[in-house]
């Protein structure tokens, strides 16, 4: 069965720290690859995604990933950490499944950033 | 605007009396699903909808049932809710054609059955 693994449940950076939350997933054939933000007492929005080319892929707010095929991985950085990237991220793997897309979810880490 | 709108934003309830959480999506996909959220558990997807009158079980469907009569609505209903359910509830859609087409959420609803 797909899984989606996320080590970190809960970070904590000041300021200006960088960044690095890890994922991986067990599936392997094709895949495509999310990070999704949800903003304390919001709903999930879309950060970045992977489905071809460049294994570096840049999203918003300065946030990047890294498919690294070879280790199964899609980790979430930013060099520089603001207050307001306090929020819960979420991996996602989607792979076709009868035709559609069968969406996991890692389990989330939850990232407080301090003044 | 383009978004998934789901109702109400909380509501508590009793155990055992019938609810119903509606979603509507304005966005003309074809995919929609639920999922909930509990601490340490992620989101899990409760069912979802391939199209109109195509839904399947998620991965923790028991208790719960839906429907897709229209494209842009599916509703989750609860025949009769356990103080388990008690959770935060969202609602998503997509294209559901392509592996690349992201979800779009809902704003959540949060469950309590006392």
């Amino acid at each position: 069965a797909q899984s989606v693994s996320q080590h970190n449940h809960h970070v904590i950076l000041s300021e200006a720290a960088s960044l690095e939350l890890g994922c991986n997933y067990s599936y392997g054939g094709t895949v495509n690859l999310f990070w999704y933000v949800q903003y304390p007492g919001q709903h999930l929005q879309l950060l970045l995604k992977y489905f071809s080319g460049d294994p570096l892929v840049k999203g918003i707010k300065g946030f990047e990933a890294e498919f690294i095929k070879s280790k199964f991985s899609f980790n979430l950085r930013k060099p520089s950490v603001q207050w307001s990237d306090t929020a819960e991220y979420f991996c996602a793997v989607t792979r076709n499944s009868g035709g559609y897309q069968k969406v996991t979810f890692g389990i989330g880490t939850k990232l407080q950033v301090i003044p | 605007e383009a978004q998934v709108t789901q109702n109400p934003r909380y509501l508590i309830t009793v155990t055992g009396k019938k609810l119903t959480v509606t979603c509507s999506q304005n966005m003309n996909h074809e995919y929609m699903s639920w999922y909930r959220q509990d601490p340490g558990l992620g989101l899990r997807q409760i069912y979802y909808s391939m199209n109109v009158e195509v839904t399947d079980k998620g991965d923790v469907p028991e208790g719960y049932k839906v429907s897709r009569k229209e494209k842009r609505n599916f509703p989750l209903i609860l025949e009769s809710p356990s103080p388990n359910q008690t959770s935060l509830y969202f609602c998503a859609s997509s294209t559901g054609q392509k592996n690349n087409s992201p979800l779009h959420f809902g704003n959540g609803t949060r469950l309590t059955v006392t």
